[in-house]
Formats: structure tokens, C-alpha cells, sequence
């Protein structure tokens, strides 16, 4: 069975650069196959992707966050992580960490359960 | 970037009815869409990829359909573990992958 586990810091100052990182274990991590997402959901709103990683490094990234955000794979500790930088309020989020899986089409079958970051001073 | 739809927002339904969620992509996204579940407090998990293929482990009563900008997510016979949001989520884009904003299901 595929786990995933976000840790990293539960608060950040504004503007500084909230950095998290996803655990996995279980599955084949360096598996082709699949791809490595972060999806944030501020409180009561809808999620909202980030960006992916695939094994490969290669990534995509939602235009909204510009260049304010890098999503980086370290196969060797079976890890990915998240830094976005320049954060304000509007960052205060649960951020997931999830797998995805492509055969055909794309779609994320493991997610994380979830950890909550909040900007504040 | 393409923008996902869902209707309605939220709805209130009882137990044993037929529930449907539309969700429509602002453009074309060929069968390029997932469906989300997500209880409260919980992380989202998926029920139907490829528009219409059930994930392993999703009770049947679960079911999706369309294609091209229409879509749509039904529950056959509502039970009370299903309140939760449901999303839409396109990966039809080669850069952006999109949600829906949700929709809220409540049991009478």
C-alpha cells in the first residue's frame, strides 16, 4: 500500500519560503509511471493545484504561483519536496502531497493526509 | 487555462436518492477527468478516472459519464458515508491541471 506524508514547518513568517517534504513508502517511487504532485486548500475553499515532478525531474507548475515556486524529487530517500517563496497570508493552506499515475490519462490515486501551513508574522 | 465548472454548488438529498453533479470544461478536454471525493477533515481520494472508470475499491453505486465539455457524476443511492465534496479535476492540459470548485453534498 502507497503512503505519502508531508512534514515540514507549520508556520512561516511573510515573506519567507515555506519548504515541505513528502515521504513516500511502499509502491515503486522511481517508477516511470507515475508522477508526484502538490495540491494546497485553503480553509473551506476548493484545492488548487500546484505543480507536478516526474522521476525524470522534469516538472509543470500552475502559472498562478509564477515563479515563486520549485518542486524538487530526491529518488535516493524516496522523497519530493515543495519550496514557495515570497509567501504571504494568502499561502495559509493544508498542503497534500500526492502520487499520480498515467496510463492513458493522468490522475492522482494516493494523496497525503494533509499538513497545515500558516502565514503569519 | 482551462476553467471546470461544477453545478450545483452544494444540494441536499436523502437517503436512497439519485444524486448528480455536472461539471463542465470551459473548452474541449476529450475524456480527460477525474472525480474527487472528500470527507470533512479528510484528504481528497479518487473515485473515477478517464471520466467513466470506477478506482478499485469505490462502491458501484458511484458512476461517471460524458465527454468533450460535459460531464457528469452519479450516486445511484445516496448513503449517509457519502456527504463529503465531490471535484472535478481535468488533466486533459499538457501544463495546467485544473479543479472544479466543488460541490457539497448533504444528507436530509
Amino acid at each position: 500500500q502507497v503512503q505519502l506524508q508531508e512534514s515540514g514547518p507549520g508556520l512561516v513568517k511573510p515573506s519567507q519560503t515555506l519548504s515541505l517534504t513528502c515521504t513516500v513508502s511502499g509502491g515503486s517511487f522511481s517508477s516511470a509511471s507515475y508522477y508526484w504532485s502538490w495540491i494546497r486548500q485553503p480553509a473551506g475553499k476548493g484545492l488548487e493545484w500546484i505543480g507536478r515532478i516526474y522521476i525524470s525531474g522534469s516538472t509543470n507548475y500552475n502559472p498562478s504561483f509564477k515563479s515563486r515556486v520549485t518542486i524538487s524529487v530526491d529518488t535516493s530517500k524516496n522523497q519530493f519536496s515543495l519550496k514557495l517563496s515570497s509567501v504571504t497570508a494568502a499561502d495559509t493552506a493544508v498542503y497534500y502531497c500526492a502520487r499520480g499515475t498515467f496510463s492513458g490519462i493522468y490522475y492522482t490515486d494516493y494523496w497525503g493526509q494533509g499538513t497545515l501551513v500558516t502565514v503569519s508574522s | 487555462d482551462i476553467q471546470m465548472t461544477q453545478s450545483p454548488s452544494s444540494l441536499s438529498a436523502s437517503v436512497g436518492d439519485r444524486v448528480t453533479i455536472t461539471c463542465r470544461a470551459s473548452r474541449s478536454i476529450s475524456s480527460y477527468l477525474n472525480w474527487f471525493q472528500q470527507k470533512p477533515g479528510k484528504a481528497p481520494e479518487l473515485l473515477i478516472y478517464a471520466a467513466a472508470s470506477l478506482q478499485s475499491g469505490v462502491p458501484s453505486r458511484f458512476s461517471g459519464s460524458g465527454s468533450g465539455t460535459d460531464f457528469t457524476l452519479t450516486i445511484s443511492s445516496l448513503q449517509p458515508e457519502d456527504l463529503a465534496t465531490y471535484y472535478c479535476q481535468q488533466t486533459y492540459s499538457t501544463l495546467t491541471w485544473t479543479f472544479g470548485q466543488g460541490t457539497k453534498v448533504e444528507i436530509k
